[in-house]
């Protein structure tokens, strides 16, 4: 089965960067997903990596490394409309529908 | 392009009555869909995957008897909540993902169901 990590809860302050790291444990791999979600709304796909390395989107950059089963998302010039929960997110392997499982998420909170 | 709606967006029922939910892609055909439920504060869980024709995919736990999902075409799944109780009240939420839309899935707004 898959087994993903992320802590609970984060704090930061606007204009400011923060990471958000997420752990894995699967017997294979299809790739990771970053999703943000905002209360009582859908998720909205972030970055998905499936190769070693980092992703760069803007603000929002991705990082993945398989052989140590770890991913972080990193947030830069943090705006208050960034406080939203993030989800980190594994395609499990031999996974012909691409469905992918949820970690518990993080809920970032930014402060002024 | 690539949006998945919901309909309805909330729905109040009463406990032993059943509930249809539909997800639909507009603007791309969805050859997988998946459905997940979430509970306050928590993350999404997969409940199932649905492919157009066939039999959904259920997750362990799941009871299939209960949550009757159905795919009928390439943009519209649906998932039924049969014999409702108050522990089935949830934000439901579907994801559809096309040939041609690569690995990502799309979600739709979501469908916030209370019973009573």
């Amino acid at each position: 089965g898959q087994n993903i990590d992320q802590p609970t809860e984060m704090t930061a302050t606007e204009g400011a960067i923060v990471q958000i790291n997420c752990t894995y444990q699967t017997s294979g791999f299809n790739g990771l997903f970053w999703y943000q979600q905002h209360a009582g709304e859908a998720p909205t796909f972030l970055s998905y990596n499936v190769l070693d390395g980092l992703e760069e989107k803007g603000r929002f950059s991705s990082f993945l490394s398989r052989s140590k089963g770890y991913s972080y998302l990193l947030l830069k010039e943090l705006q208050m409309k960034d406080s939203a929960s993030y989800l980190c997110a594994v395609s499990p392997p031999y996974s012909s529908a691409s469905k992918i499982i949820f970690g518990s998420g993080t809920r970032l909170s930014i402060r002024p | 392009g690539a949006v998945v709606s919901q309909h309805p967006s909330w729905v109040i029922c009463k406990s032993g009555t059943s509930v249809k939910i539909e997800c639909r892609s507009l603007d791309f055909q969805a050859t997988t869909m998946f459905w997940y439920r979430q509970f306050p504060k928590q993350s999404l869980m997969l409940m199932a995957t649905s492919n157009e024709g066939s039999k959904a995919t259920y997750e362990q736990g799941v009871e299939k008897d209960k949550f009757l999902i159905n795919h009928a075409s390439l943009t519209l799944s649906t998932l039924t909540v049969t014999s409702a109780h108050p522990e089935d009240s949830s934000f439901y939420i579907c994801s559809a993902r096309g040939t041609s839309e690569g690995y990502e899935q799309y979600f739709g707004p979501g469908t916030r169901l209370t019973v009573t």
